[in-house]
This record gives C-alpha cells, structure tokens and sequence, in this order.
C-alpha cells in the first residue's frame, strides 16, 4: 500500500533559525496537504497542493510539491516559538476509488528555544 | 468557524467492553471519516463514509470496529470489545466539496 515518509523525525531550533521538513511518497499522489497538530491537540489542516512543481506560500511558511508529485517541502523562514508542534504531511492516492482517504506521514516534531 | 466536535474527550473503559466514540461533522459536510492516533506515532485511517455507507476501511479496521450515522448529525464509531492495543486518540473528520479535511478534537481512549 502507500506509503509516506517524512523526515526529520524531530528539529530543534533556536528562534529566528529557518526549519525544513520533507515528505516523500512511495507512490504518486493526487494531492498533499500539511497539517500542524500542537502538542496535545489535533491536526488543523494548512494546505492542499494539487499541481505538479506547485509552490504556495503563507506568511513564513512556504509548501512545494514535486515536479512527479511524489514528494514535497514546508520551509518555514526565521522560526518562532509559536511554531512550535508537529507538522504532518498527507498524501492523497492517485486513481483508484478512494473517497479522500489521507495517508499520513510520520511528522516532524519542531521545538524552537526562544 | 464551524468545527467538527466530538465527545467524549477521554474514555476510559475495561478490556472486552464495548465504546462507541461519537462525531458531530460540519453541518453541510458530505465524507466522513475516523483515524486514530496512538501516543508519539503518526494519525492512521481507519474508515471513511459516504452516503450511508463505508466507502474505503483500512487493515487496521476489522469486525470489531462499526460506524454508523444514526440521524442526520452524528456519526460514530464503535468498538464492540476493547483491546488494549486499541487505546488511543482516535480523530473523526469531514469534508465537503473541497478536499480539505477538518478535524475534531479527538477522544482519547484508554483501555485497562
């Protein structure tokens, strides 16, 4: 089955440093989406990228798919402590019947020291 | 902002007993969904639900587990006899037209 994998699996930073987390997929996906769950919460959803090679930016944060829309990038520039959580990317299968089935990758635990 | 809701925040129950974990979608909200997320790992569906009837289930999803949409607000989740192994936080989610998936805040199941 699909499979998403992301790395790494935790990112300590000071605050003001960027932060980089990558997700790749065994198979090719129709869309991702990133989520950030803080601790003890649940995954609030970020963006969806649906184009090969697209590139979306929010404030700081700046997401990318892969050109074979099997991988993708959230880069955050100069960190802040309310960044801090875990970050997920899911993957939504290419073809087939799903309903919008996620799959979700490990997550990357971010932690910035102020 | 409309949110999914979902109670209870926390059950504890005894091994072999039966759960049922509830979900309120967003009102206008046509997939619905179940994952669950044991400690320090990652969210993994479980089940998703399309017009009264599962739509896709993952491995994970045997004959112990249900779902159900009883009336025109709730959906559930039912475990018919708990295993140890089945504590965790276990996450319902909605979406409408868009693809976009919004999650509840979670039941956190623990089983003794």
């Amino acid at each position: 089955g699909q499979q998403v994998m992301q790395i790494p699996q935790y990112q300590h930073v000071q605050e003001g440093e960027d932060f980089t987390t990558y997700c790749n997929s065994s198979t090719t996906l129709s869309n991702i989406q990133w989520y950030k769950q803080r601790p003890g919460g649940h995954p609030v959803f970020l963006i969806q990228l649906v184009k090969s090679g697209e590139v979306k930016k929010q404030k700081r944060l700046t997401f990318q798919f892969g050109e074979a829309k099997k991988n993708s990038s959230l880069h955050i520039t100069a960190t802040q402590t309310t960044d801090v959580g875990t970050y997920f990317c899911a993957g939504g299968p290419r073809g087939g019947t799903s309903y919008g089935k996620l799959t979700f990758g490990q997550g990357t635990i971010l932690t910035v020291h102020p | 902002e409309p949110e999914v809701t979902q109670t209870p925040s926390h059950q504890v129950t005894q091994m072999g007993q039966e759960v049922i974990l509830r979900c309120v979608p967003i009102s206008n909200h046509l997939y619905f969904y179940w994952y669950r997320q044991i400690l320090g790992q990652k969210v993994e569906f479980l089940v998703s639900f399309y017009n009264n009837e599962i739509s896709e289930k993952s491995e994970i999803f045997d004959d112990q587990f249900s779902v159900e949409r009883p009336d025109g607000s709730n959906f559930t989740l039912k475990i018919r006899s708990t295993k140890l192994e089945d504590s965790a936080m276990y996450f319902c989610a909605s979406r409408g037209y868009k693809n976009i998936q919004y999650f509840g805040a979670g039941t956190r199941l623990s089983v003794l």
